[in-house]
């Protein structure tokens, strides 16, 4: 069926180094891919996003690959700083015909950053 | 403040009772989304509407859930009847209709976060 998962429940990382959250998804169809971030007891925020004709978009500190072949997502973070630490999300919009363009979300990864 | 708001922010409930829950959506988007997460999960699709229509519910939306958007503004989501297994955070979000723009992005609120005891 239609799912997003993660490869990683959690990551911990040194300050200042940088981070790289994978995901995988497997509905070949899926083409917009999402990433949030969500603090504790907050709403997700958009980090980046990503069109299936793609497969890299830069942002300000934040890298994202796609790759089709393998259905794997993933998201780089440069020089991961204390206020990364959060859970991160993928999400894709699973058929590109369903006019709700409703997210399918993973299950989250947890990065911690030690100081 | 300019983004999605949702009130109340938490809810503790006995079992049985009703409960309702507001959404405020970005003033110009005329899509918005319901969804719930549980603890350590991502959020999972309940229902979203376009300006004030209902256009899907999720299978996960039982008969005891109720979604509205009167005036194609603000939503509620009433829950009756409540159960424990209700418990979670309730996501609201809104976005543009996806053809007014090339992306999909949709903003969320700041939950809220419902107990059932």
């Amino acid at each position: 069926g239609e799912s997003v998962g993660l490869h990683l429940p959690t990551l911990s990382v040194q300050e200042g180094d940088n981070s790289i959250i994978n995901c995988a998804y497997s509905n070949s169809a899926s083409d917009y891919f999402i990433w949030y971030k969500q603090e504790s007891g907050k709403g997700p925020q958009f980090i980046i996003d990503i069109r299936s004709n793609m497969d890299k978009r830069q942002g300000q500190r934040v890298t994202v690959l796609l790759n089709k072949t393998v259905k794997h997502l993933s998201l780089q973070i440069a020089a991961t700083q204390p206020g990364d630490s959060a859970v991160y999300f993928c999400a894709e919009n699973t058929n590109p015909m369903d006019s709700s363009y409703k997210l399918i979300f993973g299950s989250g990864t947890r990065l911690l950053v030690r100081p | 403040d300019t983004g999605v708001s949702q009130n109340p922010r938490h809810k503790i409930t006995k079992r049985g009772q009703n409960v309702t829950f507001r959404c405020d959506p970005i003033s110009e988007h005329n899509r918005l989304y319901w969804y719930r997460q549980t603890l350590g999960q991502g959020p999972e699709f309940l229902t979203y509407f376009q300006n004030e229509a209902q256009l899907e519910k999720s299978r996960l939306l039982s008969d005891r859930f109720s979604a509205e958007r009167p005036k194609g503004s603000f939503s509620t989501l009433e829950i009756q009847r409540t159960e424990q297994g209700d418990s979670a955070m309730y996501l609201c979000a809104s976005s543009l209709n996806p053809g007014q723009t090339s992306s999909y992005e949709q903003y969320f609120g700041p939950g809220t976060r419902l107990t059932v005891t």
